[in-house]
């Protein structure tokens, strides 16, 4: 069975101060993508990054930036100088190839951004 | 590309009522759709997978009698809760895979369901 998880349920920071949302995930399969969704107020989710399980390259867009580690099975994101905008929900999730392609969430992370 | 809409984006209806969440691929055809509630403050809860002129599959613990989904075509998959009772209450989600088969899931700005 699959598992990914958020232990991080709420973080909080000031505006401008850098933030790291951590993502676990637990899968017996060797080929598998990791997900990061955004999801504001409004509810609709936002695709963040997708990252195939044999790239364990990290990878920087704007100020996101995410650190897949196959090793510590985590695949964790860090938004730099943090922006009021970035309050919202974010989930990781896990899909397996080959499969029904059925996404496992995690218990996903409130990020609150305070000006 | 890869535009998935969802009808109505609320409602409010009253219990012992029926309702019908309707989600459209608009640019792309989709082989698989999923739908997904989420009650405050939770995750995403997968209620089940559906393809196109095939029966849905339903993870365990949804009742597919109170939940009728119907994918009717490579664009249209609807989402009937039935005999809705104010713990039906939440907000649902649709999300579809390209036909081309990648694995990227494009997902619905959600229905958010409230009985009364």
């Amino acid at each position: 069975a699959q598992k990914v998880t958020q232990a991080q349920t709420e973080i909080s920071v000031v505006e401008k101060e850098d933030v790291t949302l951590d993502c676990v995930y637990e899968t017996r399969d060797t080929t598998y993508y990791l997900f990061w969704y955004k999801q504001p107020p409004s509810g609709e989710l936002v695709f963040l990054i997708r990252r195939n399980s044999f790239d364990e390259q990290n990878e920087i867009s704007g100020r996101y930036s995410w650190n897949f580690q196959k090793s510590t099975s985590s695949f964790n994101f860090t938004i730099t100088a943090s922006q009021v905008v970035d309050s919202a929900v974010y989930f990781c999730a896990l899909i397996k190839t080959g499969s029904a392609r059925q996404l496992t969430f995690g218990s996903g992370t409130q990020l609150t951004v305070l000006p | 590309g890869a535009v998935v809409s969802q009808h109505p984006s609320w409602v409010i209806c009253k219990s012992g009522t029926s309702v019908k969440i309707e989600c459209r691929s608009l640019d792309f055809q989709a082989t698989t759709m999923f739908w997904y509630r989420q009650f405050p403050k939770q995750s995403l809860m997968l209620m089940a997978t559906s393809n196109e002129g095939s029966k849905a599959t339903y993870e365990q613990g949804v009742e597919k009698d109170k939940f009728l989904i119907n994918h009717a075509s490579l664009t249209l998959s609807t989402l009937t809760v039935t005999s809705a009772h104010p713990e039906d209450s939440s907000f649902y989600i649709c999300s579809a895979t390209h036909v081309r088969g990648t694995y990227e899931q494009y997902f619905g700005p959600g229905t958010r369901l409230t009985v009364t």
